[in-house]
């Protein structure tokens, strides 16, 4: 596609219940990233796949939230057990990082959290 | 591990005054910074990034942001501002060699006010 897609838009959920949240990034692209944004705490990092590498899951807040991403391609977020402090917009970017850091990062129009 | 601080949450400026948003950056690595732009009910948007050469960068829409190694600072700017500049800016940094996540500052909201 010609940019990041998540679904997604908007989700509002009942606390306790998983979400499953997707992410299909910009063909092509090898690295692919999840961000919380909340209100006052900007861009938190949640997690980082890169190629064929382990990812980096180092800014999970929790065991309850997990990622995959299949194929190289599509990445899945999930929130088990959701709580009312998960309510946030999720943002998923994609980059041709190909060994350089230094390219852009492109960014979804995010998913919308809510639980009540 | 990197970090960034940007240290105003809020700017006001009024229309056609100039602007700086500020930002600092911690890391015992060499880096690449960017500054990421989100509109208002809009994704986010690559203002500009430095990687490496001049010092001064010029992005999109009119700003500026020069790299200062010494004071580890990246701060944004504008001679000008438009309403239209109102809008959510996120400085942002990344170690220049290695499969790190890029780190984002906390944000700083610009209203120009009319």
């Amino acid at each position: 596609g010609a940019g990041v897609s998540q679904s997604p838009s908007n989700k509002v959920t009942e606390k306790g219940k998983d979400v499953e949240l997707r992410c299909d990034p910009i063909s092509g692209h090898t690295a692919l990233y999840w961000y919380r944004q909340s209100l006052g705490q900007g861009l938190e990092f949640l997690i980082y796949f890169q190629g064929n590498s382990a990812p980096d899951k180092s800014g999970l807040p929790s065991d309850r939230f997990s990622a995959e991403r299949t194929g190289g391609s599509v990445s899945t977020l999930t929130i088990q057990r959701t709580q009312q402090e998960d309510s946030a917009v999720y943002l998923c970017a994609s980059s041709q990082q190909g060994g350089s850091p230094g390219n852009t990062i492109y960014f979804g129009e995010g998913s919308w959290l809510t639980v009540v | 591990a990197q970090s960034v601080t940007q240290l105003d949450s809020q700017v006001p400026v009024f229309e056609e005054a100039p602007v700086e948003l500020r930002c600092n950056y911690s890391s015992s690595v060499s880096v690449y910074l960017f500054w990421y732009v989100q509109y208002p009910n809009q994704g986010l948007q690559l203002l500009l990034k430095y990687l490496s050469g001049s010092t001064l960068v010029k992005g999109i829409n009119g700003f500026e942001a020069e790299f200062n190694k010494s004071q580890t600072s990246f701060h944004l700017r504008k001679p000008s501002v438009h309403i239209s500049d109102t809008a959510e800016y996120f400085c942002a940094v990344i170690r220049n060699s290695g499969n790190t996540p890029l780190v984002f500052g906390k944000g700083t909201r610009l209203s120009v006010i009319a």
